[in-house]
């Protein structure tokens, strides 16, 4: 299964951009790149997924290099509730996530 | 509609008692998934259900871990005779399909399990 190397955290400020790169170089073609948030005492929520370029939704934007070899999560103007722990994982099989350290996001006022 | 659910929301059990997780799957999703999650650690995947079946039972970590679907809805992951190790959160995924990378899990809150 593909690794993933993020960093353990990450401290911003409210209405700051924030980028979290995720380094995952042994992708393969298939694998789709998914990122979820989680909460203390919460599941991991579903935040965006991607395959190659640029994703957006309406809570933030993937960007996907051509080698496929890294993505970066961008978060537009954090706030104090996006205080979180970030999980960047490859998606190989849909069966079996594997999910790394995460990175943990601060957001001070 | 409603998300998964996960029932009890927290369990203290002795050593050595079984205990029964449940997990009400989003309506029409027919893959399932359980993981779990020490304190301060990542999640590990534990089973995964098409459907009633369960492919992949590579994460149950003993034999005294076990589940089953019915009804491709609600699943029930027992743990017998329970160690201070199993203390943890397990979590309950389910998604549309299953077994595809685009597939998306959505994940329940959680059943936080405490062995004394």
């Amino acid at each position: 299964l593909a690794k993933t190397t993020q960093p353990i955290s990450m401290d911003s400020y409210e209405g700051q951009e924030v980028n979290i790169t995720c380094s995952h170089n042994n992708i393969a073609t298939n694998d789709y790149i998914t990122w979820y948030q989680q909460f203390p005492s919460q599941g991991p929520r579903f935040i965006i997924q991607g395959y190659k370029t640029k994703v957006t939704n309406e809570v933030a934007s993937l960007f996907i290099p051509a080698d496929r070899k890294s993505s970066t999560l961008s978060l537009p103007r954090v706030s104090l509730s996006d205080t979180a722990v970030y999980y960047c994982l490859v998606n190989r099989y849909g069966n079996k996530l594997v999910f790394g350290a995460g990175t943990i996001l601060r957001v001070k006022s | 509609g409603a998300g998964v659910s996960q029932s009890p929301s927290n369990k203290v059990t002795e050593k050595g008692k079984d205990v029964e997780l449940r997990c009400d799957p989003i309506s029409g999703h027919t893959a399932l998934y359980w993981y779990r999650q020490s304190l301060g650690q990542g999640l590990e995947f534990l089973i995964y259900f098409q459907g009633n079946s369960a492919p992949d039972k590579s994460g149950l970590p003993s034999d005294r871990f076990s589940a089953e679907r019915t009804g491709g809805s609600v699943s029930t992951l027992t743990i017998q005779r329970t160690q201070q190790e199993d203390s943890a959160v397990y979590l309950c995924a389910s998604s549309l399909m299953g077994g595809g990378p685009q597939d998306t899990q959505y994940f329940g809150p959680g059943t936080r399990l405490t062995v004394l």
